[in-house]
């Protein structure tokens, strides 16, 4: 069925590494790809997006690949901090609504 | 400011009410959105609205209702058919349908049954 999937369910990194989110979708038509970060209590606040086409977008610290032959777009997060500390969603339209991955709950330790 | 505000945060109700969670958005956006999260759990998508007087279910409808007779409101109504309404409520909207417009969310309402 149309689906999104996310990947990992739980990512623990020390400050500074790199952190990276993957996220397949199953509609071939689908063209618009947020990501959105999530802290406790609150809601989802839009951090990046590409659209289908490009194959990567970046600002600053943060940027989205995006490979439409797999179906496959990651979030990549560098030089991590702990303010970076949160739920991490991925999405994509599928069916006319936007569908959203399970979660990634990163936490970087200091 | 522009934004989407949600209220009340924080909701308890008793087995058997109805209770009904505000949602008010002055970007002048067409559609508008309800989804439950659940604790340690995705956003599933419970009603959602393409332009006023006009409403479509989403994935988990049963035991909700809303309406959309203005533009900048959409009120979700959690009735006494859901069985576990304990949830994290958030209210989103976009310019238009959500396929390829941006998504944004209000802060979200919690509800508890007591």
């Amino acid at each position: 069925g149309e689906n999104v999937e996310q990947h990992p369910s739980t990512l623990s990194v020390q400050e500074g590494d790199s952190a990276v989110i993957k996220c397949t979708y199953s509609d071939s038509a689908s063209n618009y790809f947020p990501w959105y970060k999530q802290e406790l209590g609150k809601g989802p606040q839009l951090i990046i997006d590409i659209r289908s086409n490009v194959g990567e977008k970046k600002d600053q610290r943060i940027a989205v690949t995006l490979n439409k032959t797999a179906k496959h777009f990651s979030l990549h997060i560098t030089e991590t901090q702990p303010e970076d500390s949160a739920v991490y969603f991925c999405a994509a339209p599928l069916g006319g609504k936007l569908i959203f991955g399970q979660g990634t709950e990163l936490s970087v330790k200091p | 400011d522009g934004g989407i505000t949600q209220s009340p945060k924080y909701l308890f109700r008793k087995e058997g009410q109805n209770v009904t969670l505000s949602c008010e958005q002055n970007l002048n956006h067409d559609a508008m959105y309800w989804y439950r999260q659940d604790p340690g759990q995705g956003l599933r998508l419970i009603y959602y609205s393409q332009i006023v007087n006009d409403f479509q279910k989403g994935d988990i409808a049963e035991g909700y209702s809303v309406s959309r007779e203005k533009k900048e409101s959409f009120p979700l109504t959690v009735t006494s058919a859901q069985k576990n309404p304990t949830a994290f409520y958030l209210c989103a909207s976009s310019p238009a349908l959500s396929s390829g417009n941006t998504i944004y969310f209000g802060e979200g309402s919690w509800l508890t049954v007591v």
